[in-house]
C-alpha cells in the first residue's frame, strides 16, 4: 500500500502569511495527487487535483506542485476562512486511494 | 444544483448491520464512479469502498472486505453501502463522493469533486 505522510501535522500561522504543507509518498505516484480542505463538521472540499490543477471556484491563492514522491500545497496569503485541516490523497492506485494524516492549520 | 445526500446512519450494536444510502441529484449519476469514505471521531479520512459507473466493478478496503457491500441503482440515482458484522472501529461519519476525471496526454487523473454532508454510524452496545 502507498503511504502518504504530511508535514507538519499542526501549523500555526497568521492572516496574510504564506504557508506550505508537504506530502510525501512512500513510492512514486507521478502526479496522481489531490488536496482537500476540511472544516469542522463539514465534508472535505476539493482544492487541487493532478498535483497542480486548481479546482474550479477555488481561489488562486491556493497552488500545488510536485511529482513522484514529494508534493506541496501553498497558500500564498492566508485568509481567515483558510483555517482548516488539509489532506493530501494519492490516486495512483485508483480506485483504491489513500489519504495523508492531515495538517491542521490554526490561527496564531 | 449538484448534490449528494447520505442517509441511513444510526446506532447499531456490535455485530449488527446497517445500510447507508446516498441520493444523487443535479448530474448524470450513471456517468460517474462513486466512493465511500469514512472519518472516525477526531481522525483522518479513510477510503472504504468504490464502484464503477455501471456497478460492474467494486472495490473494498481490507478493513471492510467481506463485511461491507457497495452497490448502486442508476435508475434511482442512488448509491448504497450494506454494512455487516459491525465493529467499534467502524464507528465514523460516512461520506459518499463523486469521482471526476481529467484526461491529459492519454493519462487519466481522478479526483473526488462532490461530497455529501455525511451520515454518522455509531457502534455500541
Amino acid at each position: 500500500d502507498i503511504q502518504l505522510t504530511q508535514s507538519p501535522s499542526f501549523l500555526s500561522a497568521s492572516v496574510g502569511d504564506r504557508v506550505t504543507i508537504t506530502c510525501r509518498a512512500s513510492q512514486g505516484i507521478s502526479s496522481y495527487l489531490a488536496w482537500y480542505q476540511q472544516k469542522p463538521g463539514k465534508a472535505p472540499k476539493l482544492l487541487i487535483y493532478a498535483a497542480s490543477t486548481l479546482q474550479s471556484g477555488v481561489p488562486s491563492r491556493f497552488s500545488g506542485s510536485g511529482s513522484g514522491t514529494e508534493f506541496t500545497l501553498t497558500i500564498s496569503s492566508l485568509q481567515p476562512e483558510d483555517f482548516a485541516t488539509y489532506y493530501c490523497q494519492q490516486l495512483n492506485s485508483y480506485p483504491e486511494v489513500t489519504f495523508g494524516q492531515g495538517t491542521k492549520l490554526e490561527i496564531k | 444544483e449538484v448534490q449528494l445526500v447520505e442517509s441511513g446512519g444510526g446506532l447499531v450494536q456490535p455485530g449488527g448491520s446497517l445500510r447507508l444510502s446516498c441520493a444523487a441529484s443535479g448530474f448524470t449519476f450513471s456517468s460517474y464512479a462513486m466512493h465511500w469514505v469514512r472519518q472516525a471521531p477526531g481522525k483522518g479520512l479513510e477510503y472504504v469502498s468504490a464502484i464503477s459507473n455501471n456497478g460492474g466493478s467494486t472495490y473494498y478496503a481490507n478493513s471492510v472486505k467481506g463485511r461491507f457491500t457497495i452497490s448502486r441503482d442508476n435508475s434511482k440515482n442512488t448509491l448504497y453501502l450494506q454494512m455487516g458484522s459491525l465493529r467499534a472501529e467502524d464507528m465514523a461519519v460516512y461520506y459518499c463522493a463523486r469521482v471526476g476525471r481529467m484526461i491529459a496526454a492519454r493519462y487519466s487523473y481522478y479526483y473526488m469533486d462532490v461530497w455529501g454532508k455525511g451520515t454518522t454510524v455509531t457502534v455500541s452496545s
